[in-house]
């Protein structure tokens, strides 16, 4: 039973045009989210976080959006680069229940075409 | 800055052998975590360490034993290998959940 969902396998964009991934939840425990982004033969490395108490969090090109009611979860990257063409995964987790672990979505390729 | 150190990178095991897999960080976290990634699949948890002594199992414990001696040290044992273990494995460690830090994993092949 997935706790983490992306339903999009993959995902092709223009270079210079907006990238949307998204994610959606269903245990109502998590209140952490993060992306990760991952290049073949490397391990994932941290992209971008967002706590339940925020809506929108910006770290220069990327911006992760946070709907708690329909549980979801968006990561936004504008202008993508062909250096964005990676696996994206969406990661969550419960500190405020003392669980640090990452629970993690299947990941959506990204493709971004020059 | 090393990070976290997987080894080995790959390794090709025969059913019924064992071996483990090996994890260091120098960052001093507390907590260290092993994840295996299937073709098409997210990363499962099979074990965590809160810190030296303590371990506990993931999503996906069984065949996987594990042990916590150093803060520094994490291996991931595997007894009787099965084709069902053939994935990548990757190591991470962190001091809180947004300092996660990957190793570059170790692709292991069960035949």
């Amino acid at each position: 039973d997935q706790q983490v969902k992306q339903n999009s396998p993959s995902l092709s964009v223009q270079e210079g045009r907006i990238s949307i991934l998204n994610c959606d939840y269903t245990n109502s425990m998590f209140d952490y989210f993060l992306w990760y982004k991952k290049y073949p033969a490397e391990g994932p490395t941290f992209l971008i976080s967002i706590s339940s108490i925020k809506d929108k969090n910006e770290d220069g090109r990327f911006t992760v959006f946070l709907n708690k009611s329909a549980k979801h979860l968006s990561l936004h990257i504008v202008p993508s680069q062909p250096g964005d063409s990676a696996v994206y995964f969406c990661a969550a987790s419960a500190p405020r229940a003392g669980s640090y672990q990452l629970t993690f979505g299947k990941g959506t390729k990204l493709s971004v075409i020059p | 800055n090393a990070g976290v150190t997987q080894t080995p990178k790959f390794r090709i095991l025969k059913i019924g052998q064992s071996m483990t897999l090996q994890c260091t960080q120098d960052m001093n976290h507390n907590y260290m975590y092993w994840y295996r990634q299937d073709p098409g699949m997210g990363l499962k948890l099979i074990y965590y360490s809160v810190g030296a002594g303590i371990t506990d199992k993931g999503e996906v414990p069984n065949g996987y034993n594990v042990s916590r001696s150093t803060t520094e040290d994490f291996p991931l044992r595997l007894e009787l290998a099965a084709p069902s273990q053939t994935s990548v494995y990757f190591c991470a460690s962190s001091y809180i959940v947004d300092g996660y830090t990957f190793g570059s994993g170790t692709r292991l092949t069960v035949v």
